[in-house]
């Protein structure tokens, strides 16, 4: 079965800091890999998604993402944050084969000091 | 606009009580979800439907249930066998390849 690992439950950065957050997953296929970001009051919505080619994706607001595919990875970086970025931040994979199943990790909480 | 609409958006039942919180979508997606959202535990899958009347169980459906009579329509009741029912429900659509659509969400609380 798999799983999707996020290994920062909450994470406290000031403005301008580097971020960046683990995202691992287990699965042996080839799999389509997402972030998706909730703002407080808002509903969850795509940050940027993987598929296929290059690595490093770049999405919205300057976030990027780059899939390390020995490592199972798919960690999302930003070089300097917002405090508009305080928000709390969910990996997903689905199977590429599969049935649209996206898993979900269990999220990381980033609030960011002004 | 085009979206997902959740209704009601706070829901308050009393135990024993059966409730039925509303999803609708209008782009036009084949397949809907729902999913459960705690504390420290992610969003968690109840249940999904690749097209009408048809869906699938999903990592959580103890409690639950669906139907899937159009398109556009995803209803989820949480049933009295469900022994922890508040939380906050996320319902969602798909296009393909797994990049889903979120509704704003209902949270529901067993009094």
């Amino acid at each position: 079965a798999q799983s999707v690992s996020q290994h920062n439950h909450h994470v406290i950065l000031s403005e301008a800091a580097s971020l960046e957050l683990g995202c691992n997953y287990s699965y042996g296929g080839t799999v389509n890999l997402f972030w998706y970001v909730q703002y407080p009051g808002q509903h969850l919505q795509l940050l940027l998604k993987y598929f296929s080619g290059d690595p490093l994706v770049k999405g919205i607001k300057g976030f990027e993402a780059e899939f390390i595919k020995s490592k199972f990875s798919f960690n999302l970086r930003k070089p300097s944050v917002q405090w508009s970025d305080t928000a709390e931040y969910f990996c997903a994979v689905v199977d590429q084969t599969g049935a649209n199943n996206l898993f979900f990790g269990t999220g990381t909480r980033l609030t960011v000091i002004p | 606009d085009g979206g997902i609409t959740q209704s009601p958006k706070y829901l308050f039942r009393k135990e024993g009580q059966n409730v039925t919180l509303s999803c609708e979508q209008n782009l036009n997606h084949d397949a809907m979800y729902w999913y459960r959202q705690d504390p420290g535990q992610g969003l968690r899958l109840i249940y999904y439907s690749q097209i009408v009347n048809d869906f699938q169980k999903g990592d959580i459906a103890e409690g639950y249930s669906v139907s899937r009579e159009k398109k556009e329509s995803f209803p989820l009741t949480v049933t009295s066998a469900q022994k922890n029912p508040t939380a906050f429900y996320l319902c969602a659509s798909g296009g393909g390849a797994g990049e889903l659509f979120f509704g704003e969400g209902s949270r529901l609380t067993v009094l």
